[in-house]
């Protein structure tokens, strides 16, 4: 079955403007939870969503913010972007939130320059 | 507060080599463990789960031990290969009460294998 799906990979953005991010979870998973990566910070925790609903979300400034949609695809979006945006972002997939083992897209590189 | 910390940072061994990763953890309530395996530039690949009931799973030539009391882990390579240069990550699983799995990630051993 095909795996999480991360588009685009690789994206370069000026300070200031906003990006769109996409994840298509694996099929028939409905927990969609976004990770930011940057070297010697580990993956930071962005937001989980669920059935269409934000269920957690770590701690990140507003300036991140994502939703699902009924087919339980996920966007992620940064506005007013940062140089300290730049990093690999990360989507991973669950069948259920109950469920433990995430299943992680190949990550969309975004460079801020 | 539920921490997961792995040591060493980074590690360079030769080619053919063992070594050894650690992870600590304090995280209640404790569901299971997972290696993760990530490559430069990709997406963290599953290696490995322990529940608590076990204390040692192979794959390959990677072997994972738990220790549930002491809480901590450990990810074994042998005779390592130039492939096996990654980021291992430990991630540990809590559900809560609302029987929802929280994921908490340590900051990954960046291994370099030498030829």
């Amino acid at each position: 079955k095909a795996g999480v799906t991360q588009t685009p990979r690789y994206l370069i953005k000026t300070r200031g403007q906003q990006v769109t991010l996409s994840c298509s979870p694996i099929s028939g998973h409905r927990s969609v939870s976004w990770y930011q990566q940057t070297p010697g910070q580990g993956l930071q925790f962005l937001f989980e969503y669920f059935s269409e609903t934000q269920r957690n979300k770590g701690n990140f400034p507003g300036r991140f913010s994502g939703r699902q949609f009924s087919n339980s695809r996920s966007e992620m979006n940064v506005s007013t972007l940062e140089l300290g945006d730049s990093a690999l972002y990360l989507c991973a997939s669950r069948l259920l939130r109950a469920n433990t083992e995430a299943f992680f897209g190949q990550g969309t590189r975004l460079t801020v320059v | 507060k539920n921490q997961v910390e792995q040591s060493p940072q980074s590690l360079i061994i030769l080619e053919g080599k063992n070594c050894t990763l650690q992870c600590n953890y304090t995280v209640s309530p404790f569901s299971n463990l997972r290696w993760y395996k990530q490559d430069t530039g990709r997406g963290p690949v599953s290696l490995t789960i322990m529940t608590f009931s076990e204390n040692t799973k192979s794959n390959g030539r990677y072997t994972a031990t738990l220790d549930a009391d002491t809480k901590q882990s450990s990810l074994h390579i042998t005779a390592s290969q130039l492939s096996d240069s990654a980021s291992y990550i430990c991630v540990v699983s809590a559900i809560d009460s609302s029987n929802t799995g929280k994921l908490i990630f340590g900051q990954g051993t960046t291994l370099q294998v030498k030829p």
